[in-house]
């Protein structure tokens, strides 16, 4: 069956501008989640979803950063005025349900760049 | 607050040989889970094992094992007979249990393990 689809697989961007990132989850999976990974680091948690509401959104790192869910299975990552420093590869992730239970599967990323 | 320290940041060995690569982790939280992921060049990361924390076995998957070790917040993964496809980066990640579900990993800054023909 089709893994976690995430597009666009490179984004181009301006300082100021507004982007979307779009992750399609694996069917079936209820939880979803965010990261995101700079040069050289590890996957950074953003948000995490539980069907069509956002369960935990501690890693957001300041409201520029929205995510939605409405359906409860495409995600949609929006950063606003976006900044250099927001230069990163955006994982996305699902699974059934808690991770202590369930694998969480990794989509390929969306990299964003700043300019 | 969570946190996984992984001191290697790379290592380089020829193929063949045995290595371990080292994770060590701190929480608050009596009940939390233990990953590593392999991150090959393609980006993808690749779910390797999950472990709780009232299971102290130690595991092995073929050529992979795992050593899990409370007294010294450790979940170390060693590769046996290491092959150049093994080249990566690799992962430790913790998790904690809320009550909730299912939290997000907290990840450390990972490996990257380098096998040489």
């Amino acid at each position: 069956g089709a893994g976690v689809s995430q597009t666009p697989s490179n984004k181009v961007t301006e300082k100021g501008k507004y982007v979307e990132l779009r992750c399609d989850p694996i069917s079936g999976h209820t939880a979803l989640y965010w990261y995101r990974q700079s040069l050289g680091q590890g996957p950074e948690f953003l948000i995490y979803f539980q069907g069509t509401g956002a369960a935990d959104d501690s890693g957001l790192p300041n409201d520029r950063f929205f995510a939605v869910r409405p359906e409860g299975s495409v995600s949609t990552l929006k950063i606003q005025r976006t900044e250099r420093g927001d230069s990163a590869v955006y994982l996305c992730a699902s699974s059934f349900g808690p991770v202590q239970y369930n694998e969480q599967f990794f989509g390929p990323g969306t990299r964003l760049t700043v300019l | 607050a969570q946190k996984v320290t992984q001191a290697q940041t790379e290592i380089s060995v020829v193929e063949k040989e045995d290595v371990t690569l080292d994770c060590v982790y701190e929480t608050r939280d009596t009940t939390y889970y233990l990953f590593w992921y392999k991150q090959p060049p393609s980006g993808e990361l690749v779910f390797l094992i999950r472990r709780n924390s009232f299971d102290e076995q130690n595991e092995i998957s073929g050529r992979y094992s795992w050593n899990f070790q409370k007294s010294t917040s450790s979940f170390n993964f060693t590769i046996t007979a290491s092959q150049v496809v093994d080249s990566a980066v690799y992962f430790c990640a913790l998790s904690e249990d809320s009550g909730g579900g299912a939290d997000g990993l907290t990840f450390g800054k990972g490996t990257h393990l380098i096998i040489q023909p």
